[in-house]
């Protein structure tokens, strides 16, 4: 039972690449979401996904995009990457009536 | 949308004292409000959560008290540790969905 596992840890993007962060459940949870992290900061929502099929936007969502095809995968994708996109990734997943989140390791990405 | 506010930002205290963290929130709807301790470099672990039925709950060292009238609740932690350093994060539910997270106060416990 690994959790919430999310790849890669580290990366660095230059200006106006594009990449795809990963995040996997394999707790059978319905509920998954994205947050960035700035230093010094706390967690801002970028999106989140309360199923298959079905996602909305949080707090921050400019930059960003997602999908959700199956009930473990969560991916999260950045177009054109920008400084200001610099943070640390977590993505975590609860289930419908356990409210608490498991959160992944994080995916710390530099864009240069 | 939700709006969470959490204070102090920082704290430091002696070991053995106790620390309290305030958060105030906006949305009278939300039920859920846990506190999530992030050590450097690490991933945000849940502490102790609270729901709106409950005013009160406690796990050791640690409690939160909810006043859902003031919309506010409390993170207790008493003889503090210096383990117990680290940055405390409370969250609030916002359409019973997805958590919305206050800024973090970060603990200092000096022995």
């Amino acid at each position: 039972n690994a959790g919430v596992t999310q790849t890669p840890k580290f990366r660095i993007l230059k200006i106006g690449q594009s990449m795809t962060l990963q995040c996997a459940q394999d707790m059978n949870h319905n509920y998954m979401y994205w947050y960035r992290q700035d230093p010094g900061m706390g967690l801002k929502l970028i999106y989140y996904s309360v199923g298959a099929g079905i996602t909305d936007k949080g707090e921050v969502p400019n930059g960003y995009n997602v999908s959700r095809s199956t009930t473990e995968d969560f991916p999260l994708r950045l177009e054109l990457a920008a400084p200001s996109q610099t943070s640390v990734y977590f993505c975590a997943s609860s289930g419908p009536t356990d409210y608490g989140y498991t959160f992944g390791s994080g995916t710390r990405l530099t864009v240069v | 949308g939700e709006n969470v506010e959490q204070h102090p930002s920082t704290l430091s205290v002696q070991e053995g004292d106790s620390a309290v963290i305030k958060c105030t929130y906006s949305d009278s709807a939300s039920n859920y409000f846990p506190w999530y301790k992030q050590e450097l470099g690490k991933r945000p672990q849940l502490i102790i959560d609270i729901r709106s039925n409950v005013g009160e709950k406690k796990d050791q060292r640690i409690a939160v008290t909810l006043n859902k009238t003031a919309k506010h609740f409390s993170l207790h932690i008493t003889e503090t540790q210096p383990e117990d350093s680290a940055v405390y994060f409370c969250a609030v539910n916002q359409a019973g969905t997805a958590l919305i997270f206050g800024k973090g106060t970060t603990l200092s416990v000096s022995s």
